[in-house]
């Protein structure tokens, strides 16, 4: 059973720093990219950032640009979301999700999710 | 990129069909065949539910199905169940992963 659970959230004032975690089991976790999609508070979903299997290659949604940071561990099964600079826009609920298209041939589409991590930004 | 535009909700009886819209654009949807729809129920992680259009995972009931036409992709469900009570969003994979608002389902 695939299984993705969050770890790291927590409360933090703006300008400050925080790294979460999502351990993986289930699945051979090097076959596949993952992503981090996040959830404020009462609405809907947005797309963080994403990383291929080895960790070569990254993406960052625009909002996050320069702050954030995905790095994965194979050895760990575990995928990382380093956030600095934070700011109040950026309190949610973040969830870690395999991402299987991120390979050229891999189908596009978010198959599966953990639970998520809440981070709230607040003075 | 802008979030895909999702009605805020709609509604439908139990046994009937029920289609929620995902509009965005000729870069995104219009361009290639790759929305996904998820389910989420409250408190609970999003669990996908078509894939590149029209494609359903295995373990999803038949009773979802995905199109697209032009700029507009749709989730229709059909023999509505008060399981299906949930929100539903879309996401173009196109690019930059983009989502929509979210339309929230009601089953009267």
């Amino acid at each position: 059973e695939v299984q993705l659970v969050e770890s790291g959230g927590g409360v933090v004032r703006p300008g400050g720093s925080l790294r979460l975690s999502c351990a993986a089991s289930g699945f051979t976790f090097d076959d596949y990219g993952m992503s981090w999609v996040r959830q404020a508070p009462g609405k809907g979903l947005e797309w963080v950032s994403g990383i291929n299997w080895n960790g070569g290659s990254t993406g960052y949604a625009d909002s996050v640009k320069g702050r954030f940071t995905i790095s994965r561990d194979n050895a760990k099964n575990s995928l990382y979301l380093q956030m600095n600079s934070l700011r109040a826009e950026d309190t949610a609920l973040y969830h870690c999700a395999r991402d299987p298209g991120i390979a050229v041939a891999g189908p596009k589409m978010f198959d599966y999710w953990g639970q998520g991590t809440l981070v709230t930004v607040s003075s | 990129q802008s979030a895909l535009t999702q009605p805020a909700s709609v509604s439908g009886s139990p046994g009937q069909s029920i289609t929620i819209s995902c509009t965005g654009t000729s870069s995104d949807v219009g361009s290639y065949n790759l929305v996904s729809w998820y389910q989420q129920h409250p408190g609970k992680a999003p669990k996908l539910m078509i894939y590149e259009g029209s494609k359903r995972p295995s373990g999803v009931s038949n009773r979802f199905s995905g199109s697209k036409s032009g700029n507009t992709a749709s989730l229709t469900i059909s023999g509505l169940q008060a399981e299906d009570e949930a929100d539903y969003y879309c996401c173009s994979y196109a690019g930059s992963k983009v989502f929509g608002g979210g339309t929230k389902l009601t089953v009267l």
